[in-house]
């Protein structure tokens, strides 16, 4: 199946700083990738789609100034928590649609924010 | 808005024993998807259901999607202690590519 690779897998970071997550497609183009948090024990909630050439498109709730999404090629979209503080601590996740419209999901970003 | 809710939230069982999560929509779907989550790990596709009353089988997992598009179940028989995780279920938002994911079984497999 289709591969999606996320990075950094695991990263700790002080509170104030900004963090920027990577999504690749490694072997197909995905002009549409997703953005997911996951807290602890819950399921995942969407934060935002990235659409590759435009804006992307926030869910209700989510602060696009804080989450900075760029989709800048077919094959890889970036997610920056700019200012993180320890609430923003979570697993974060993207995926990447195919051709077929099947959703592949990433191995998943941990972020500690202390 | 759309809610999509699975039962049980959690379900222990011995090894061998059968197992099935229920997964309830709010509105109506186009076709639901069900995903395995390892402790730790990530969700990973197992399976898409698009027509009404459909059955899908993967070796000791049934998939089956409610007649009225609204419902469905993954029932695994004999469970092994490799079947252990958080199963999910998720259909898309109305008529968008965006997927709802329901709130998740976590099952435990006792050896």
């Amino acid at each position: 199946g289709a591969v999606v690779s996320q990075h950094p897998s695991r990263v700790i970071c002080k509170s104030g700083t900004s963090v920027k997550i990577e999504c690749r497609s490694l072997d197909f183009q995905a002009t549409t990738m997703f953005w997911y948090r996951q807290f602890p024990k819950q399921s995942l909630m969407l934060m935002a789609t990235s659409n590759e050439g435009s804006k992307a498109t926030y869910e209700q709730g989510v602060e696009k100034d804080k989450f900075l999404i760029n989709h800048a090629s077919l094959t890889l979209s970036t997610l920056t928590v700019t200012s993180a503080h320890p609430e923003d601590s979570s697993f974060y996740i993207c995926s990447a649609r195919d051709g077929q419209e099947t959703q592949y999901f990433g191995p998943g970003t941990r972020l500690l924010v202390l | 808005g759309q809610q999509v809710m699975q039962i049980p939230q959690y379900q222990h069982v011995q090894e061998g024993e059968d197992f099935t999560t229920y997964c309830n929509s709010s509105t109506t779907l186009s076709n639901i998807q069900w995903y395995k989550q390892r402790p730790g790990g990530h969700p990973v596709f197992l399976i898409q259901l698009v027509k009404s009353g459909e059955v899908k089988k993967q070796k000791r997992l049934t998939f089956q999607f409610g007649e009225a598009k609204k419902n469905s179940s993954l029932h695994i028989t004999a469970t092994q202690t490799t079947d252990v995780g958080t199963y999910f279920c998720a259909g898309p938002r109305g008529a968008t590519n965006k997927l709802i994911f329901g709130t998740g079984t976590l099952l435990a497999v006792q050896p």
